[in-house]
């Protein structure tokens, strides 16, 4: 079936540190693919997506490419800020004609000044 | 108000109450759902409704019943719950279901319950 899998964490990196958060994905036809990010007491939010292969979402410094060849789309980051400590899901939809949004397992990062 | 929001925000019961949750989207969605967040846990979805019709069941116990009486509006009604369904329930929104197009989910901010 379709599935994401994403890097365990915790990531704790330096402020100003290069961030990468593996995610690739098994799904048939073409899906979306979607980060999310989840700030402390928060619900999650849209970080950045991409709908076809070889798009590149990029939002707010980040950035993630949509590689068919690979059925991956990592995160990254050139400069991370102790502000963007939270939880980042990878997630995609809409495949096969049915109902779906799957999620990753999310990956926490911790970013420390 | 904007996106989806839920009440309350925070809630303490006991296993003999009975509460409900309410989540409301503000964006001419067609599509909502209820997800349970435990910590360590991956997040689970727990119901889908579409068109408010009950469109996915996770197979989630009979103690949490869930409501769609319109498209903007979804409910989870619990009773008689257990201490492990302490976690961080989450509602959230789309425009379809599938997800199609590059769709995504718009996901309010969440009820803490609390299971004495």
């Amino acid at each position: 079936g379709n599935s994401v899998t994403q890097m365990e964490g915790p990531v704790t990196l330096s402020e100003e540190a290069f961030l990468t958060i593996n995610c690739t994905y098994t799904a048939t036809g073409y899906p979306s693919l979607f980060w999310y990010v989840q700030y402390p007491g928060e619900g999650l939010q849209l970080l950045l997506k991409a709908t076809k292969a070889d798009d590149k979402g990029s939002n707010k410094g980040f950035e993630a490419t949509y590689r068919k060849e690979t059925t991956s789309f990592h995160l990254e980051k050139g400069s991370v800020q102790v502000s963007d400590s939270a939880v980042y899901f990878c997630a995609l939809s809409g495949t096969s004609g049915t109902y779906k949004y799957i999620f990753g397992t999310g990956t926490r990062l911790k970013v420390l000044s | 108000e904007t996106g989806v929001t839920q009440t309350p925000r925070h809630l303490v019961m006991g296993m003999t109450n009975k509460k409900s949750l309410k989540c409301e989207q503000h964006l001419g969605h067609n599509a909502m759902y209820w997800y349970k967040q435990s910590a360590k846990k991956p997040l689970e979805l727990m119901f889908v409704y579409s068109l408010e019709e009950r469109v996915e069941n996770n197979s989630v116990p009979s103690r949490f019943s869930p409501e769609c009486p319109n498209s903007s509006h979804l409910f989870l009604h619990l009773h008689t719950l257990q201490p492990e369904d302490s976690a961080l329930y989450l509602c959230a929104s789309s425009q379809d279901s599938r997800g199609l197009a590059g769709r995504e989910q718009f996901f309010g901010p969440g009820t803490r319950l609390t299971v004495l």
